[in-house]
């Protein structure tokens, strides 16, 4: 597995403004990914982020509101662009192991107000 | 429309028992199955593989997987009131050309002492 950290681990902002998640992993890994978790709800992937190249965006989800970077293979940040009370959620970061497993960070819960 | 199902629960097992939680998906041609356990407030945390028909022990937990039904289960044996959680199960499929873990909505199973 993979020892993940995620900054900040939650936030309150208030509408119109935007918040960058950072996602850091403790080996290099080629596919990093982007969820939301909605109360009571499951996973909804966002986004794949590949070093070096463009994230791939999941339907429903565009880069001006959810724009990623991921610099190297260790490190990749989202940002929640533009925000509104409906963004409140978790995201979570993801890394790809061997043979599909995933493992997730620890999370930010982000609360708009 | 690929897609994972659980039944949502809550599941309520006496202390000792055994939990069964199952799962079924879409995709006949998915070869990697997963199954996650989440605490309340905390990030998903990746218990079970398996990829192959038949049954994968791992302690008291045995993951179930029968291809041919697109059906995968999880035996929880001699539970305990730890276990009490959300179980979430995620299929590896080929969507738009690449590789994505689908989750199916959670079962929350509940061990009652």
């Amino acid at each position: 597995s993979a020892v993940i950290s995620q900054k900040p681990s939650r936030d309150i902002c208030q509408r119109g403004t935007s918040l960058t998640i950072q996602c850091q992993v403790d080996s290099q890994v080629t596919m990093m990914f982007w969820y939301r978790q909605q109360p009571g709800q499951s996973l909804t992937l966002i986004a794949t982020a590949n070093q070096g190249s463009e994230a791939t965006y999941e339907s429903g989800f565009v880069i001006d509101k959810f724009p990623i970077s991921r610099p190297n293979l260790t490190f990749s940040t989202l940002t929640v662009s533009n925000m509104s009370p409906e963004d409140s959620s978790i995201y979570l970061c993801s890394v790809e192991m061997r043979d599909y497993e995933q493992f997730f960070g620890p999370g930010t819960r982000l609360t708009v107000l | 429309q690929k897609e994972v199902e659980q039944n949502s629960g809550p599941l309520s097992v006496p202390e000792g028992a055994i939990a069964s939680l199952n799962c079924t998906y879409s995709d006949r041609g998915s070869q990697s199955f997963f199954w996650y356990r989440q605490y309340s407030g905390k990030s998903p945390e990746l218990i079970m593989f398996i990829y192959s028909n038949g049954d994968k022990e791992d302690g008291r937990f045995t993951a179930q997987l029968n291809k041919a039904s697109q059906y995968v289960s999880l035996l929880i044996r001699d539970s305990q009131p730890s276990d009490s959680a959300t179980y979430l199960c995620a299929v590896n499929m080929r969507i738009q050309g690449a590789q994505k873990l689908v989750f199916g909505q959670g079962t929350r199973l509940t061990i009652n002492p």
